[in-house]
């Protein structure tokens, strides 16, 4: 049973502390989704991927978030330096690549920054 | 631009009626309509999608969606809520030229005994 795996499920941190997300997609699936669920917001697109480049990161607050891709079985998110605004749950989704692909999310982490 | 509006926070029903969970959307171009089910603590799991062909779409669960292209809407359906539905439920669409989903807000599907 194929799934998205995130690392870690929970990260409680400080505010200025930088954190590091990790989803490993399925496997053989060319496109990396990062979304962001807040209460407020609800889900947003953060980034995404295919074939390991960017297309689409107009979502993420430069400043401060970066996501790549170093290899097929590994994307990440990082964000540096943290702020408590940046609590939330981030999920990585992963697909075959075509427009009427389905998207396959992870578990999630959830984010706590203090 | 795309958007999706799910104009109900909440629905409830009881447990062996059937229910339905409101979505319309907005796209330039022909639109890819998904549903997704988020239970507590977890990911979004894939309920059924809308690519092209026939209006009414079935998938897991016993869940359905009916495409009305002239309402715009994509409303899922089931003839006999669970208990065990009880979940937040999300509309989701793609535009041309678009990989990325655009969701509505969600709608917390409450189904009583």
């Amino acid at each position: 049973d194929a799934r998205v795996t995130q690392t870690p499920r929970d990260k409680v941190t400080e505010m200025g502390q930088e954190v590091t997300m990790r989803c490993q997609p399925i496997l053989g699936h060319n496109t990396v989704f990062w979304y962001r669920q807040t209460m407020m917001q609800g889900l947003e697109l953060l980034a995404y991927f295919r074939n390991r480049a960017p297309l689409d990161d107009s979502g993420m607050p430069k400043d401060r978030f970066s996501a790549e891709m170093p290899d097929a079985t590994l994307a990440t998110l990082k964000i540096q330096p943290s702020e408590p605004r940046d609590s939330a749950v981030y999920f990585c989704a992963s697909g075959l690549g075509s427009r009427e692909d389905t998207q396959y999310f992870g578990p999630g982490t959830r984010l706590t920054v203090l | 631009a795309q958007s999706v509006a799910q104009p109900e926070d909440q629905v409830n029903v009881a447990e062996g009626n059937p229910l339905t969970v409101k979505c319309t959307y907005s796209v330039s171009g022909n639109p890819y309509l998904f549903w997704y089910v988020q239970y507590p603590n977890r990911g979004l799991q894939f309920l059924l999608k809308y690519i092209t062909g026939d209006n009414l779409v079935k998938g897991s669960y016993g869940f359905e969606a009916e495409f009305n292209k002239s309402q715009t809407s994509f409303h899922l359906k089931k003839p006999s809520a669970l208990v065990s539905d009880s979940a937040l439920y999300f509309c989701a669409v793609k535009d041309t030229g678009r990989r990325a989903l655009t969701f509505g807000s969600g709608t917390r599907l409450q189904v009583q005994p």
